[in-house]
């Protein structure tokens, strides 16, 4: 299986700042990285696929990029409702998740 | 596109559950489906997949050989069968469908249905 690393686990910020999340894979996985927002009690939702395309719908402060072994998602100018927890997952072979990276309030 | 799970419960450790997922707003003779669970505060695990035609299922190694994924094309019904259910396998699971262009980018998911094994 290929292991997804992510980082941080967590982290806090406030409305308006920009957050970085990291996700590394075992190996190579060329762009099939898929990025998720994950809400209490909810189901994750899909944001972003093929390590950069934005999902239809979900706003141009979101935005993915890396290939290879290392991607990175940023929101910038984060508003109350980006407050979340964000999960990576390859798609090059069976499913692989990172562990999570939750975003909270400072 | 909507995903509905059924089934999930109550069950003790060695027993059986057996989820449904309806989909609606697209069929399951068109597109790959998976399910994925996440145990409470935990992350995410996929577990299973299936093809369109039903040929071809994968399986996770924790589940592979106890867990059986099924579909009726015809009612747009896909199922998940758990026997010999152990306590680790408590967790809300997700039928999840696979994009188009990728089976494994998970596209759309249902609600969850919690599956507690507990004596």
């Amino acid at each position: 299986d290929i292991q997804m690393t992510q980082s941080p686990a967590s982290l806090s910020a406030s409305v308006g700042d920009t957050v970085t999340i990291s996700c590394r894979a075992s190996r190579s996985i060329g762009n099939y990285l898929n990025w998720f927002q994950q809400k209490p009690g909810k189901a994750p939702t899909l944001l972003i696929y093929v390590a950069s395309t934005l999902i239809r719908g979900v706003p141009s402060r979101f935005s993915g990029s890396g290939s290879g072994t290392d991607f990175t998602l940023t929101i910038n100018n984060l508003q109350p409702e980006d407050f979340a927890t964000y999960f990576c997952q390859q798609s090059y072979s069976t499913p692989t998740f990172g562990v999570g990276t939750t975003v909270d309030i400072k | 596109v909507q995903l509905v799970e059924s089934g999930g419960g109550l069950a003790p450790p060695g027993g059986s559950l057996r989820l449904s997922c309806a989909v609606f707003g697209f069929t399951l003779e068109t597109f790959e489906m998976n399910w994925v669970r996440q145990a409470s505060g935990k992350g995410l695990e996929w577990i299973s997949h299936i093809t369109p035609s039903g040929a071809t299922v994968k399986y996770a190694d924790s589940v592979r050989g106890r867990f059986t994924v099924s579909k009726d094309n015809a009612k747009n019904i896909l199922s998940l069968e758990m026997n010999d259910l152990r306590v680790e396998d408590s967790a809300h699971y997700f039928c999840v469908r696979g994009s188009a262009r990728d089976g494994y980018n998970l596209d759309y998911w249902g609600q969850g249905a919690l599956v507690t094994v507990s004596s």
